[in-house]
Formats: structure tokens, C-alpha cells, sequence
């Protein structure tokens, strides 16, 4: 069963300040997705890796993927209030359904 | 922009009730699903329909949940006796095939009390 593990699960922030987070998963895969979810509300896509040292940038996210070490990453820079959220990224099941297997999410909280 | 809407944002029911969540999927998806979220915890898959029939389900799609596309838009998830540990956000998404990216609708929210 694929398993898809995120760290930090939980992190806190100042404004301006330059972070990490990880997204590890179990079996291979080519295609990885990050999402954002605001409290309470649905789940908004952010970036779709789609090969191995696929690299994507929205303003102060840039997220990268890695799929001989199973990794990808989501990368903050200067950190605003406005990003706080919680973070999933997701993969692709083995079957050829096209279900999605979920991070734990990670919840940022950017200070001012 | 095309999106997924779900209908009801918010229900409450009681125990051993029937309860069935209405979505619409993007039009010209073929591919649609069925998650859940318990309150603070992560997204869970339930299930995946193509073709007019379940393609996928997991341990959680018991003989309690099914899902039909009655009439070609709509794509609904009944629950026939909702259970307290049922109360959960329940997203709908759909795909087109080739991207693979998923859409997901707002979700509705589901009380049992």
C-alpha cells in the first residue's frame, strides 16, 4: 500500500523567513501533486509534477520533484501571512484508477 | 471556469439515518471520486467510478456507502445508515483522463448526531 509521509506536520513561521517542506512516498511514481486547503474550505491544486526533476514556481512557492529518491519538495520563500494554510501533497495509487493517496497535510502558520 | 459543485454545503442528520451528497462534476470528466476528511486529519480516498461503475474502493466503502450517476451529470454518494464516526467533509472530485489533475468541489460537510 502506498504510503505518502509530509514534514513538518506542523510549522511555524515568521514573516520573511525562508522554509521547507517534505513529501516523501512509498512506491514509484511519476506524478505528484500539491494542494492548499484553507480552513474549512476545499482543496485548492497548486502545483502538478509530472517527471522526474520537474521543478514549478508560483510566486513565493517553488515545488520540486524527485522520483529515484521518492521526494518531493515545496519550498517557501519569504514567507507572507497570507500562506498560511495547510499543505497536502499527493500521489498516485499503483492502480490505474487514478485515485490520489493524501500527505498527512502540513499546517503552516506564517507570523506577522 | 468549469468547476465541481457539490450540494448540500452542510448537513446534519441523525444516527441510522439515510443520507445521499449531490455532486456535478465537470462536464466532459470521465473520471469521478469520492473523499473524505475528518476534522483535522488527512484526505482519504473512498472511491473511483468510470464508465459507470465503481472502478476502485477502499476499506472505508463498506456495504453502507454506495455512489450512482443516475443520469449523466449528477454523481451522488449515499450513505443508508450514517453512523456518528461518518461526520466528516466529503469532497467530490472529477479528471479528464490525460493530466490526470484532480478537481475537487467545496464539499459538503456531514453532522451526525
Amino acid at each position: 500500500e502506498l504510503k505518502v509521509e509530509q514534514n513538518p506536520l506542523f510549522l511555524s513561521m515568521q514573516e520573511g523567513k525562508n522554509y521547507t517542506i517534505y513529501c516523501n512516498y512509498s512506491t514509484t511514481s511519476d506524478r505528484l501533486y500539491w494542494y492548499r486547503q484553507d480552513p474549512g474550505k476545499s482543496l485548492e491544486s497548486l502545483f502538478v509534477l509530472l517527471s522526474n526533476g520537474a521543478v514549478k514556481q508560483e510566486g513565493r512557492l517553488m515545488a520540486s520533484l524527485d522520483t529515484k529518491a521518492r521526494l518531493s519538495t515545496l519550498h517557501i520563500t519569504a514567507a507572507v501571512h497570507d500562506l498560511s494554510a495547510t499543505y497536502f501533497c499527493a500521489v498516485f495509487g499503483s492502480s490505474n484508477t487514478g485515485k490520489l493517496i493524501f500527505g498527512q497535510g502540513t499546517t503552516l502558520q506564517v507570523k506577522p | 471556469e468549469p468547476e465541481v459543485t457539490q450540494t448540500p454545503s452542510h448537513q446534519v442528520t441523525q444516527m441510522g439515518q439515510e443520507v445521499i451528497l449531490r455532486c456535478v462534476p465537470i462536464s466532459n470528466h470521465l473520471y469521478f471520486y469520492w473523499y473524505r476528511q475528518i476534522l483535522g486529519q488527512k484526505v482519504e480516498f473512498l472511491v473511483s467510478f468510470y464508465n459507470n461503475e465503481i472502478s476502485e474502493k477502499s476499506e472505508i466503502f463498506d456495504d453502507q456507502f454506495s455512489v450512482e450517476r443516475p443520469d449523466g451529470s449528477n454523481f451522488t454518494l449515499k450513505i443508508r445508515s450514517t453512523k456518528l464516526e461518518d461526520s466528516a467533509m466529503y469532497f467530490c472530485a472529477s479528471r479528464l483522463g490525460d493530466t490526470g489533475e484532480l478537481f475537487f468541489g467545496e464539499g459538503s460537510r456531514l453532522t451526525v448526531l
